[in-house]
């Protein structure tokens, strides 16, 4: 069975800053990885997959993330925090050939002006 | 391109009626989910489809509780009666056959029961 733990369920940065989200994953086979964000009254939108082509993958809105094998990590990263990227944002696992998605409990992202 | 839709967006009921919450994927999408999202317990999968046939049920809560998709382009999640606990947001999503497609979600409906 595969799960993620997103460690920190609130994470507040300085408009400007890193902002780093962790998510760890645990699976007996390669994984594919995924972000969702969340805003307010909204479903859940794609920020970027892994899909074992290349560990590091850039997504929407300048938000990239980096797998690492070895850590069993799939930590999302933005060099430098935007007002409008406060939101909820979701690691999820699924396994090959299963639809199915193992969603973690998801990190509450603010931005400080 | 359309997204996913969901109907009703909000939904106030009382306990014992019964809800039935609506959902269209996306056209050429092959598999339908359906999601519960609590402050308590995060995100649940209830129940998933694929070509149009149900998978996996084992999230469904219990009896009162059924879902069906009797075309491709239309799904609906069921709860009789119902009951203050199940009070949520309910999302839809669909996606391509995999491997490795991502679940494109509605916006969801606001299930208040009172």
């Amino acid at each position: 069975a595969q799960s993620v733990t997103q460690l920190g369920s609130h994470v507040s940065v300085s408009e400007g800053a890193l902002v780093l989200l962790r998510c760890n994953y645990s699976s007996s086979v390669p994984p594919y990885l995924f972000w969702y964000v969340q805003y307010p009254n909204q479903g859940l939108q794609l920020l970027l997959k892994y899909t074992s082509a290349a560990t590091l993958v850039k997504g929407i809105n300048g938000f990239e993330a980096e797998f690492k094998k070895s850590e069993t990590s799939f930590h999302l990263t933005k060099p430098s925090a935007h007002m409008s990227d406060a939101a909820e944002y979701f690691c999820a696992v699924s396994l090959f050939g299963n639809e199915k998605l193992t969603f973690g409990t998801g990190t509450r992202l603010t931005i400080i002006p | 391109d359309a997204g996913v839709i969901q109907s009703p967006r909000h939904e106030v009921t009382e306990m014992g009626q019964e809800v039935t919450l609506r959902c269209k994927p996306i056209s050429g999408h092959n598999s339908l989910f359906w999601y519960r999202q609590t402050m308590m317990r995060g995100l649940e999968l209830l129940i998933y489809f694929n070509n149009n046939v149900p998978i996996d049920d084992s999230g469904m809560p219990e009896d009162r509780f059924s879902a069906k998709m009797p075309n491709a382009s239309f799904s609906t999640l069921k709860i009789q009666p119902s009951e203050p606990r199940d009070s949520a947001v309910y999302f839809c999503a669909s996606s391509l056959k995999p491997p490795n497609q991502p679940q494109h979600f509605g916006d969801g409906t606001r299930l208040s029961i009172l």
